[in-house]
């Protein structure tokens, strides 16, 4: 089944305590990305990367990294997260950047206290 | 101004009537145009896509394109209890730039 697998679902944790949100996808696209959904503000595109090793920053990079060493897995990592950061997490995936369909993954709803 | 702008809602309808939602953007340059569905909580999903000025049409739901007016729009006919959903409209400008969403709520 094609699909994009993010992990985990949900996540609490305190202020500077870094974590990791996997994201891996089947499908052997290119473009991935992850943003961020806060209430009013709709999806806010925070990585993105074109391919292995080619990774930029979306509209909200700040206090966020990212790496693309494989095709199919792209993390998001928070080295030191901070209330502010508290949000509903979507990793996507598509062949092309914003001209074809993008598949997200189940979300993962990050509680930072 | 933001590049994507909708209609927050809530659009209530009730079942059986056409749901029309809108969404307007501002980049002339745009050519891709999508509409995700997603459910409280859930991921989004896409419904239809549309690059080409004019009407296109997939079962129950139809999305109109006018470039000229900067303009597309989704209509959901005879609209369902289960439509009931916040609609995003997604504009490509080299990404896909996401409004913030229209939620509509279908009166059973």
């Amino acid at each position: 089944e094609a699909q994009v697998t993010q992990n985990p679902r949900y996540l609490i944790t305190v202020t500077g305590k870094k974590l990791t949100v996997t994201c891996s996808q089947n499908m052997n696209h290119e473009y991935m990305s992850w943003y961020r959904q806060d209430p009013g503000l709709g999806l806010r595109q925070i990585y993105y990367s074109m391919n292995v090793e080619v990774t930029d920053k979306g509209d909200v990079p700040e206090g966020y990294k990212v790496s693309r060493k494989e095709k199919r897995n792209f993390p998001l990592i928070l080295e030191s997260p901070s209330p502010n950061q508290t949000s509903l997490y979507f990793c996507a995936s598509s062949f092309g950047g914003g001209y074809t369909e993008a598949f997200f993954g189940q979300g993962t709803r990050l509680t930072v206290v | 101004q933001k590049e994507v702008e909708q209609n927050s809602g809530p659009l209530s309808v009730p079942e059986g009537a056409i749901a029309s939602l809108n969404c307007t953007y501002s980049d002339r340059g745009s050519q891709s145009f999508f509409w995700y569905r997603q459910y409280s909580g859930k991921s989004p999903e896409l419904i239809m896509s549309i690059y080409s000025n004019g009407d296109k049409e997939d079962g129950r739901f139809t999305a109109q394109l006018n470039k000229a007016s900067q303009y597309v729009s989704l209509l959901i006919r005879d609209s369902q209890p289960s439509d009931s959903a916040t609609y995003l409209c997604a504009v490509e400008l080299d990404k896909l730039i996401f409004g913030s969403g229209t939620r509509l709520l279908v009166r059973p």
